[in-house]
């Protein structure tokens, strides 16, 4: 069964950083591209960034562009994502998706809470 | 970057009757391999979105067959052959051609 189980989210200043974490299991995870989607309080859902298998390719949305890295350990099937420079408006749930090979986002996981607040 | 676009935004149904939603994107979503892009999530209240079609008109696995996606290009429908009670929630289309990837603003359906 895949399972992704996210973790690292809470309650961080403005201009502050968090990582966020997501464990994977039930699949063989280097073989697929991970994505982190996001969804502020009773919002949509917005897209944030992705990397390639082998961590070769990584693509953000313009929004979170130099403050916000994604990357990946396949050893430990884990997904990362270090948030920097935080704005009140990065408030969110942030999922840990999987990209299927025919789709954008097969599975997701739970989501972890950041909020941005003074 | 490609935007999408959804309709209606709210979308009150009766139980057993059908229903439609259409998603719009600001470029084409056909890949050269033929295929649209282009997937439809359900946000359950209180849930993580799961994916319900990929590739414009395939259903995800477990999926009933009650819904359906077509379309082409830039136009593309999810339909609801009868809507049950168990089908509340948002409903997101998104592209995957190119990324950024990005979603539509989601159409709410809920039952009269």
């Amino acid at each position: 069964e895949v399972q992704l189980v996210e973790s690292g989210g809470g309650l961080v200043q403005p201009g502050g950083s968090l990582r966020l974490s997501c464990a994977a299991s039930g699949f063989t995870f280097s073989s697929y591209w991970m994505t982190w989607v996001r969804q502020a309080p009773g919002k949509g859902l917005e897209w944030v960034a992705n990397i390639k298998q082998d961590g070769s390719e990584k693509y953000y949305v313009d929004s979170v562009k130099g403050r916000f890295t994604i990357s990946r350990d396949n050893a430990k099937n884990s997904l990362y994502l270090q948030m920097n420079s935080l704005r009140v408006e990065d408030t969110a749930v942030y999922y840990c998706v999987r990209e299927g090979i025919k789709c954008g986002a097969d599975y997701w996981g739970q989501g972890t809470l950041v909020t941005v607040s003074s | 970057d490609i935007v999408m676009t959804q309709s209606p935004l709210s979308l009150p149904v009766t139980p057993g009757e059908p229903a439609s939603i259409s998603c719009r994107s600001s470029q084409s979503l056909l890949h050269s391999n033929g295929y649209n892009y282009l997937d439809w999530y359900l946000q359950k209240p209180g849930q993580s979105p799961k994916l319900l079609i990929y590739l414009d008109s395939n259903r995800a696995s477990g999926v009933p067959d009650r819904f359906s996606g077509s379309g082409s290009g830039t136009d593309f429908t999810l339909k609801i052959s009868r809507v049950e009670a168990e089908d509340v929630g948002i409903y997101y289309c998104m592209q995957a051609l190119q990324p950024p990837f990005t979603f539509g603003p989601g159409t709410k359906l809920d039952i009269k």
